[in-house]
């Protein structure tokens, strides 16, 4: 099961940031959350991940809490083209240096014109 | 980021053949490689997690000797959906963990299957 929960869906205008809520209330004080977007009918594309610390790359920055019970993804300027669902994800450890992406329902982000 | 490729992206096969799903890693070697399934409007579903010359580990619920994956090298993983039907279509995704220094995973762009 996935350790995440997000709101279903989400609007958000061009031009704006878009802030991307999750919870992962059980999450483990050595697993990694990970966000990743799918287009409808393409392969998920990788964005940001983080463990204690905030961390920002071009994509957009990922804010976890302190108690690192929730986080929230930021696209600061959001355009037509990040229209997708995005997925928070806990990476869990499965055994030695393995781990599994356990994806949940994720969030539906419509970027409006 | 790194490219994960995948082949075919769409085939139509009948039933009770046999089709073959290739992903590729083509700029790191992958000492990992995941499968999923994604059926409409549902999120993405972990089949099974092929490590590099072993066996792979499924997960429950997903038939072994129907989905069989072989991970022969560092940049290639197979998945076969042997004997196919109709509720096998889906889309089947692979994912590839880098050998080294990376700890995020590469997504292929998905295969559409359909079985008629």
């Amino acid at each position: 099961d996935a350790k995440t929960t997000q709101p279903t869906s989400m609007d958000c205008a061009e031009g704006r940031a878009a802030n991307l809520p999750c919870n992962h209330s059980t999450i483990s004080g050595n697993e990694y959350v990970y966000w990743y977007r799918q287009i409808h009918s393409q392969g998920p594309q990788y964005i940001i991940h983080g463990l204690k610390n905030n961390e920002t790359n071009e994509m957009a920055s990922l804010i976890i809490t302190e108690d690192r019970k929730s986080s929230t993804l930021i696209l600061p300027h959001a355009t037509l083209r990040d229209t997708a669902v995005y997925y928070c994800i806990v990476r869990v450890n499965s055994g030695g240096s393995n781990y599994k992406l356990t994806f949940g329902k994720g969030t539906l982000l419509t970027v409006n014109p | 980021g790194a490219v994960v490729s995948q082949h075919p992206s769409r085939v139509i096969c009948k039933s009770g053949t046999s089709v073959k799903i290739e992903c590729r890693s083509l700029d790191f070697q992958a000492t990992t490689m995941f499968w999923y399934r994604q059926f409409p409007k549902q999120s993405l579903m972990l089949m099974a997690t092929s490590n590099e010359g072993s066996k792979a580990t499924y997960e429950q619920g997903v038939e072994k000797d129907k989905f069989l994956i072989n991970h022969a090298s560092l940049t290639l993983s197979t998945l076969t959906v042997t004997s196919a039907h109709p509720e096998d279509s889906s889309f089947y995704i692979c994912s590839a963990q880098a050998r080294t220094g990376g700890t995020e995973a590469f997504f292929g762009q998905g295969t559409r299957l359909t079985v008629v």
